[in-house]
């Protein structure tokens, strides 16, 4: 198992530039999360899928937009990069039982 | 907003010494979990104790819950410059599947 994966891994975009972020996981979990993590900030949550064909907003949803068309892939779109998107971005899934959730190695994004 | 907040920010002890952080958490939770992450990783799950337990372990960790003082701690014994990482506790409630997380702590220990 591959667990959580996550592509890029790193990404320096222009401000206004777009581009999406691919999440993928084998271990069939239905939830899935979008976290940035800035420093002294902690993890703070963006996007969030309970299952299939859902999605819902997080603590820091705006500038961002979802999609879980498939339950092993969540994509985190940006369609207009500005400089305060520049941060580090983990995608995770949750097993129901034990509850944890399983991250995949981060994104850095820059946007200059 | 952080439910949980981790204290202290930062720690720095030596190789075999214990190491001990605090989470403070702010409403009712259904568990807590705490989590480590290496410079430059994801975040690894280390320990998961429900609001029904008190006490918890998992080889070198320990972990306790009061939820009278809404506060948890992880003991980390016999410290190892391995265990350098950050350390976060994340907690979720009611019946939300959304773990919230703290700004962690981060320890450093000194071979």
């Amino acid at each position: 198992n591959a667990g959580v994966t996550q592509t890029p891994k790193f990404r320096v975009l222009k401000t206004g530039q777009s581009m999406t972020l691919l999440c993928a996981q084998d271990m069939n979990h239905e939830y899935m999360y979008w976290y940035r993590q800035d420093p002294g900030m902690g993890l703070r949550l963006i996007h969030y899928s309970v299952g299939e064909g859902t999605t819902a907003k997080g603590e820091v949803p705006d500038g961002y937009n979802v999609s879980r068309l498939k339950k092993q892939n969540f994509l985190l779109g940006l369609e207009s990069a500005a400089p305060s998107q520049t941060s580090v971005y983990f995608c995770a899934s949750r097993s129901d039982s034990p509850y944890e959730q399983y991250f995949g190695p981060g994104t850095r994004l820059t946007v200059t | 907003s952080q439910q949980g907040e981790e204290d202290p920010q930062a720690l720095s002890i030596q190789e075999g010494e214990n190491a001990t952080m605090n989470c403070s958490y702010k409403t009712s939770i259904n568990n807590l979990q705490w989590y480590r992450q290496n410079s430059g990783r994801g975040l690894v799950h280390l320990i998961l104790i429900r609001s029904n337990e008190r006490e918890k372990h998992s080889g070198r960790l320990r972990v306790t819950l009061d939820t009278s003082k809404k506060s948890s701690s992880l003991l980390i014994t016999a410290s190892r410059a391995a265990d350098t990482a950050s350390y976060f506790c994340a907690t979720e409630s009611g019946g939300s599947y959304i773990p919230t997380f703290g700004r962690g702590t981060s320890l450093i220990v000194h071979p």
